[in-house]
């Protein structure tokens, strides 16, 4: 069965630190993998995908298919950057995606 | 812009109620989801439909069904509310390859049961 682990609740760090949110997943199939994020008071939104291999907000995110993980980094946190994140794994062709526990990110000043 | 809506924030309920949750979405899209959103435990898929009439169950079924009359609403029923299901819900939409088209979520309704 599918499944996807963010291994820490809590990460804090301060503004200028680099930010690493770790994901790792567990799927027999090709695996497509996202990032999403809820900044406060906002809805969940989609911050990136592994298929498009694109930096949002300075974010990245690899695909290690060795590692079955998929971290999200950026080498110089902000302080808007502070929000809750999901790593999410998609495992049909109908859209269903598998949500990891979710990673609080707080970037102090 | 897609937009999903909830009709409501907040809702309190006594144990035992029958519940309604209820989603709109206003761009045609024919996916359509219900997840439960607790601290520690993430996103939990209850049920989700990618057609009118059509459903399928997620991880977490027991002690809901769904509706979706209508493409663009789809409604969460809890039958007998209990305090376990005190939550927050989230329901989202998306086109039926989500390759192009991301989850787009509401902004969720927490529903507390005494």
């Amino acid at each position: 069965a599918q499944r996807v682990t963010q291994p820490e609740k809590l990460l804090s760090v301060f503004k200028g630190a680099p930010v690493e949110l770790k994901c790792n997943y567990s799927y027999s199939g090709s695996p497509e993998l996202f990032w999403y994020v809820q900044y406060s008071r906002q809805r969940l939104q989609l911050l990136l995908r592994h298929i498009s291999r694109e930096s949002i907000k300075g974010f990245t995110a690899d695909l290690n298919k060795g590692e079955t993980s998929f971290h999200l980094k950026k080498p110089f946190a902000q302080e808007e950057d502070s929000a809750m994140y999901y790593c999410a794994l998609k495992t049909t062709s109908y859209g269903k995606l598998t949500f990891g526990q979710g990673t609080i990110l707080t970037v102090h000043p | 812009d897609v937009k999903v809506t909830q009709s409501s924030r907040y809702l309190v309920k006594r144990t035992g109620e029958k519940v309604f949750l209820e989603c709109v979405q206003d761009m045609d899209h024919e996916n359509m989801f219900w997840y439960r959103q607790d601290p520690g435990l993430g996103l939990r898929l209850i049920y989700f439909s990618y057609d009118v009439k059509m459903k399928e169950k997620g991880d977490i079924p027991e002690g809901y069904s769904v509706s979706r009359e209508k493409k663009e609403r789809f409604s969460l029923i809890l039958e007998s509310a209990s305090t376990n299901q005190t939550s927050m819900y989230l329901c989202a939409s998306s086109l039926r390859d989500p390759f192009n088209s991301p989850l787009h979520f509401g902004n969720g309704t927490r529903l507390t049961v005494t």
